[in-house]
């Protein structure tokens, strides 16, 4: 069974930094990219950040470009956001999520729970 | 940036009913489109990619179209379940932009 579980969200200041975990388990971690989307409180959902199966490429919004880095560990087969210079409007429910590929065309198949965070003084 | 606009932005309907929720794209993404249901608290689940493929396990109730600029999520006959938000996403090219959301509650 594919499983994604995130972890290390919490409360942080502004201009803080926070880790956040997603353990994958149930498919082969390396043949997939994988993303991070998020969801700001009673909001919808925002493309955060993605990154190929190796690790080579990577791709940000605009919103964190230069404050957050998505990052993975194959052989723990673990995705990393790690996020500095947090601001309030990052608030959000952080979900990781699988890509599965149909043809040239990609979507987000398995998601994760989701791992809170706020920043808040 | 790719700007996606779903309508209604929310409805109302019962078991049974037939719905249809629409969205638009900014410019002509293909068939790089694909629908998420949320339920209350829980994560999004996919329904549908590139454009009209059923994913895996969803039920055939589902069914999505188009390709171009514009594109459709029918629900033929709906179920307590599906009572939630809906939202497109286009694959397009990055940032991968979601629609701003359909909500759909029970009449």
């Amino acid at each position: 069974e594919v499983q994604l579980v995130e972890s290390g969200g919490g409360l942080v200041q502004p201009g803080g930094s926070l880790r956040l975990s997603c353990a994958a388990s149930g498919f082969t971690f390396t043949s997939y990219a994988m993303t991070w989307v998020r969801q700001a409180p009673g909001k919808g959902l925002e493309w955060v950040s993605s990154i190929s199966g190796g690790g080579e490429t990577t791709y940000y919004a605009d919103s964190v470009k230069g404050r957050f880095t998505i990052s993975r560990d194959n052989s723990k087969k673990t995705l990393y956001l790690q996020m500095h210079s947090l601001r309030a409007e990052d608030t959000a429910s952080f979900y990781c999520a699988k890509y599965m590929y149909s043809g040239t065309y990609h979507a987000f198949d398995m998601w994760g729970q989701g791992t809170v965070v706020t920043v808040s003084p | 940036d790719i700007q996606m606009t779903q309508s209604p932005s929310s409805l109302s309907a019962s078991v049974g009913d037939r719905v249809t929720i629409t969205c638009r794209a900014s410019q002509s993404i293909s068939s790089s489109l694909n629908w998420y249901r949320q339920r209350s608290g829980e994560a999004p689940e996919l329904l549908t990619h590139a454009a009209s493929s059923l994913q895996g396990g969803v039920p055939s109730r589902f069914s999505g179209s188009g390709s171009g600029t514009d594109f459709t999520l029918t629900i033929s006959s709906l179920q307590p379940e599906d009572f939630a938000t809906y939202y497109c996403q286009q694959s397009y090219s990055t940032p991968y932009t979601f629609g701003q959301g359909t909500r759909l509650a029970i009449k």
